[in-house]
């Protein structure tokens, strides 16, 4: 069962656009959200985060905004910059301090000059 | 900022034979390392928990007899693929969470090893 879904494998957008990823999740015991960002034949790197008692987190070009009554979450990225293309993952950590993340599918952007 | 490095970052072999993989966080300590593994076009599938000095914690569904963890120092964590077959071909990451916080911002992740089993 799939507790953390990115539904859309692929995103392109025009460079200078906004790009938005979408992430839905079904356990509602989840208590912190996080988006990572990777290239091929690398580990993810970490871009932005959220407590599940926030409902925005801002940093720079990155937004994640938290619908929690609809199980929803998406990183906006503006302006989308070419060098932003890569794979982005939503990941959802349970309660508790184990330090376990569940990750979703991923999503393949691809911002175009 | 917290480096953490895998080793090797690709390895061919053969049918039957073990392959170990190593983890390292080059510029902190870590409690607490994860290994994960991600097939392809699919999500990153937390396999085990790896904490210093004590057994590893497997999730469900993954061999712990197959996949073995050791975690002997802060700074290294060890993953050992007994007896590989085709079915373990896949990318191996590593992440380590640095000694003493809780936040899940500061887990870094490795470069990945791609395994292939012939």
């Amino acid at each position: 069962d799939q507790q953390v879904k990115q539904n859309s494998p692929s995103l392109s957008v025009q460079e200078g656009r906004i790009s938005i990823l979408n992430c839905d999740y079904t356990n509602s015991m989840f208590d912190y959200f996080l988006w990572y960002k990777k290239y091929p034949a690398e580990g993810p790197t970490f871009l932005i985060s959220i407590s599940s008692i926030k409902d925005k987190n801002e940093d720079g070009r990155f937004t994640v905004f938290l619908n929690k009554s609809a199980k929803h979450l998406s990183l906006h990225i503006v302006p989308s910059q070419p060098g932003d293309s890569a794979v982005y993952f939503c990941a959802a950590r349970g309660r508790g301090n184990t330090g376990k993340l569940i990750f979703g599918q991923g999503t393949t952007l691809q911002v175009k000059p | 900022g917290a480096v953490v490095s895998q080793h090797p970052s690709w390895v061919i072999c053969k049918s039957g034979t073990s392959v170990k993989i190593e983890c390292r966080s080059l510029d902190f300590q870590a409690t607490t390392m994860f290994w994960y593994r991600q097939f392809p076009k699919q999500s990153l599938m937390l396999m085990a928990t790896s904490n210093e000095g004590s057994k590893a914690t497997y999730e469900q569904g993954v061999e712990k007899d197959k996949f073995l963890i050791n975690h002997a120092s802060l700074t290294l964590s060890t993953l050992t693929v007994t007896s590989a077959h085709p079915e373990d071909s896949s990318f191996y990451i590593c992440s380590a969470r640095p000694e003493g916080t809780a936040s899940y911002n500061e887990q870094f992740f490795g470069p990945g090893t791609r395994l292939t089993v012939l």
